[in-house]
């Protein structure tokens, strides 16, 4: 597609609820990151995919937390047994190459409400 | 490890009044720096980006960013605003050691209110 793509763009979810997180990267963009913005706060590093294998997942805050990548497409990001601490905006990023020189194109994010 | 600094959470400006968002960042290796914006309920573009060569960057936008490597600073520049450019603006730093996954390190962002 065109640009990255995510779904859904708002959740609202139920303290100790599962969600799964969608995004949709460029085509032809090996890399794929999710970073997580809570309110008044900068980007947090997630994951990082290159393909569908995931060599940095330092990020990730849990082990509520999960993702998985398909080929060089689809990525999910779920979160398990959610907690009123989840609540943020959740941004997938793909990348056209391996080389930190190429910038990063953004989707418009998940915003997630645990209530 | 990196970090990245902005100095000013919020900075409000006239419209048509010159302005700079400041960065700092620390690294023991050499980086790549970026510089996005976030318009409200969106995601985040590309302004401009420092690879090599020339310290002074320019972007979309009329954004420039000059690459200052002995005060590690990357500060963000525009002669003259538009209320159009109220929006979070984002610095980020990448190590520069070839084939490397690029993580960005993003700062806390800088939000720029434009008024009439």
């Amino acid at each position: 597609g065109a640009g990255v793509s995510q779904s859904p763009s708002n959740k609202v979810t139920e303290k100790g609820k599962d969600v799964e997180l969608r995004c949709d990267p460029i085509s032809g963009h090996t890399a794929l990151y999710w970073y997580r913005q809570r309110l008044g706060q900068g980007l947090e590093f997630l994951i990082y995919f290159q393909g569908n294998s995931a060599p940095d997942k330092s990020g990730l805050p849990s082990d509520r937390f999960s993702a998985e990548r398909t080929g060089e497409s689809v990525s999910t990001l779920t979160i398990q047994r959610t907690q009123q601490e989840d609540s943020a905006v959740y941004l997938c990023a793909s990348r056209q190459g391996i080389l930190s020189s190429y910038g990063y194109t953004f989707g418009s994010g998940t915003r997630l409400t645990v209530v | 490890a990196q970090s990245v600094t902005q100095l000013d959470s919020q900075v409000p400006v006239f419209e048509e009044a010159p302005v700079e968002l400041r960065c700092n960042y620390s690294s023991s290796v050499s980086v790549y720096l970026f510089w996005y914006v976030q318009y409200p309920n969106q995601g985040l573009q590309l302004l401009l980006k420092y690879l090599s060569g020339s310290t002074l960057v320019k972007g979309i936008n009329g954004f420039e960013a000059e690459f200052n490597k002995s005060q590690t600073s990357f500060h963000l520049r525009k002669p003259s605003v538009h209320i159009s450019d109220t929006a979070e603006y984002f610095c980020a730093v990448s190590m520069n050691y070839g084939g490397s996954q690029g993580n960005l390190i993003f700062g806390k962002g800088t939000k720029l209110s434009v008024k009439p």
